[in-house]
């Protein structure tokens, strides 16, 4: 059964560093999001993505994200300067139409020091 | 704006008793909503999805959740717990514009002892 793929699984890093989580979308999809889990806390909406740029994002989402698509499978979310706040479980999911169901990853655990 | 509140953190059953998981939600729209569930080290799957259809949505694993309108609630049952139903639920509301801006609950673990 196709399924989305996350890695690292889990990423500890020093706090101004930048860090990249990558995600393989399910091949025939065309929407993107990333969502994030702080520890205790709900879950929470960052970005969408579809056609190579953002389609939507939440106040969470600021300057210090980004996302790209580098390649034909790969979608990305770079943190450019990590705070400790930013420690968290990231969740990649994809989707095949705009209203579609989302297929999530199994996440990426970021830990800031 | 919309939210949705999971009544309880924990839920402790035994195999082969019924399951309830009690979500309520508000919505400025015509909601979407949704149950996911999260087995340890796993990602979240969709369990049911409530689309303003049928009221009383069946899902996979033999759950099903009703949505009630006048009592904004969309709670998840099952009639018989397993003990691979143990796992934590989400219950989750969408804006009703497209499935991607979802506003989850914080969640609500099901333990289930032999």
């Amino acid at each position: 059964e196709p399924e989305v793929t996350q890695t690292p699984s889990h990423q500890v890093t020093q706090m101004g560093q930048e860090v990249i989580l990558r995600c393989v979308p399910i091949s025939n999809h065309l929407y993107f999001y990333w969502y994030r889990q702080i520890l205790g806390q709900k879950v929470e909406f960052l970005v969408s993505f579809y056609n190579n740029e953002i389609s939507e994002k939440s106040e969470i989402f600021d300057d210090q994200f980004s996302v790209e698509r580098p390649d034909g499978s790969n979608f990305t979310l770079k943190i450019r300067s990590t705070k400790l706040e930013d420690s968290a479980m990231y969740f990649c999911a994809s989707s095949e139409l705009a209203a579609g169901e989302l297929f999530f990853g199994e996440g990426s655990r970021l830990t800031v020091l | 704006a919309q939210s949705v509140t999971q009544l309880d953190s924990h839920v402790s059953v035994s195999e082969g008793t019924p399951v309830l998981l009690r979500c309520n939600y508000s919505s400025s729209y015509s909601p979407s909503l949704f149950w996911y569930v999260q087995h340890p080290n796993k990602g979240l799957q969709l369990l049911l999805k409530y689309t303003s259809a049928a009221t009383l949505v069946k899902g996979i694993n033999g759950f099903e959740a009703e949505f009630k309108k006048s009592e904004t609630s969309f709670h998840l049952t099952k009639p018989s717990a397993h003990m691979s139903d143990a796992a934590e639920y989400f219950c989750v509301v969408s804006s009703g514009r497209g499935y991607s801006t979802l506003t989850f609950g914080k969640g609500t673990m099901l333990l289930v002892s032999p």
